[in-house]
């Protein structure tokens, strides 16, 4: 079985300030682990991956993540929040042996001007 | 390239009846996965297509069923509507269906089932 956990369900930054929006996971094995952030009435947009190797992993928009496997985390971070962050990201895992991309509740991020 | 493309965009049904929802994957990928976002969660796999065989399925009864056609394009048919069927479906393409290939998402199809 494997499982995400997003334990904010709503995470609130001011423009210009570090953000981070958190993960967690439980998967027999290696974890395959994936951001992808919706807007309104939009389909989800593929972030960022970690698959293998280095523990940070850089994706798109200034966006990178951290896999921390003693923690069990992915967290999501960017340096400074612009206002067009605003939408609501998910965190996904899957593992090697698996179809199915398993996905969080998602987390509501709001960039305050 | 042209990126997945989901139709209708928008369905309204009652309860018993059938829905059909299609979706065209994104040049060069021949996996196809579907998905369902109920309001305020995340989305729940349904099942996965590559190479017009069923790859994969979650936790859907058998009224869910689909198709992947010669050009990997794909249905969701959802038979014997019920009210808990209103959720917004998404279908995504992948390279394969390796687990490491990030899934490209179409925009949903909204279904409501009165």
């Amino acid at each position: 079985a494997q499982s995400v956990a997003q334990p904010e369900d709503q995470v609130n930054v001011a423009e210009g300030n570090p953000l981070t929006v958190k993960c967690t996971y439980s998967v027999s094995g290696n974890p395959y682990l994936f951001w992808y952030v919706q807007y309104p009435n939009r389909g989800l947009q593929f972030l960022l991956k970690y698959i293998t190797g280095d523990n940070l992993v850089k994706g798109s928009y200034g966006f990178e993540a951290e896999f921390n496997k003693s923690q069990t985390s992915f967290h999501l971070k960017k340096p400074s929040a612009l206002v067009s962050d605003s939408a609501l990201y998910f965190c996904a895992v899957t593992r090697g042996s698996a179809r199915q991309l398993t996905f969080g509740s998602g987390t509501q991020l709001t960039v305050l001007p | 390239e042209t990126g997945v493309t989901q139709s209708p965009t928008h369905l309204i049904k009652t309860r018993g009846q059938q829905v059909t929802l299609r979706c065209s994957s994104q040049s060069g990928h021949n996996t196809v996965s579907w998905y369902q976002q109920a309001l305020g969660q995340g989305p729940q796999f349904i099942f996965q297509y590559y190479r017009e065989e069923e790859n994969g399925r979650g936790n859907f009864p058998p009224r869910f069923s689909g198709l992947q056609f010669p050009n990997y394009s794909s249905e969701l048919n959802v038979n014997a509507l019920e009210l808990d069927d209103s959720a917004l479906y998404l279908c995504a393409s992948s390279l394969t269906g390796g687990a490491t290939n990030e899934q490209f998402f179409g925009p949903g199809t909204r279904l409501t089932v009165l």
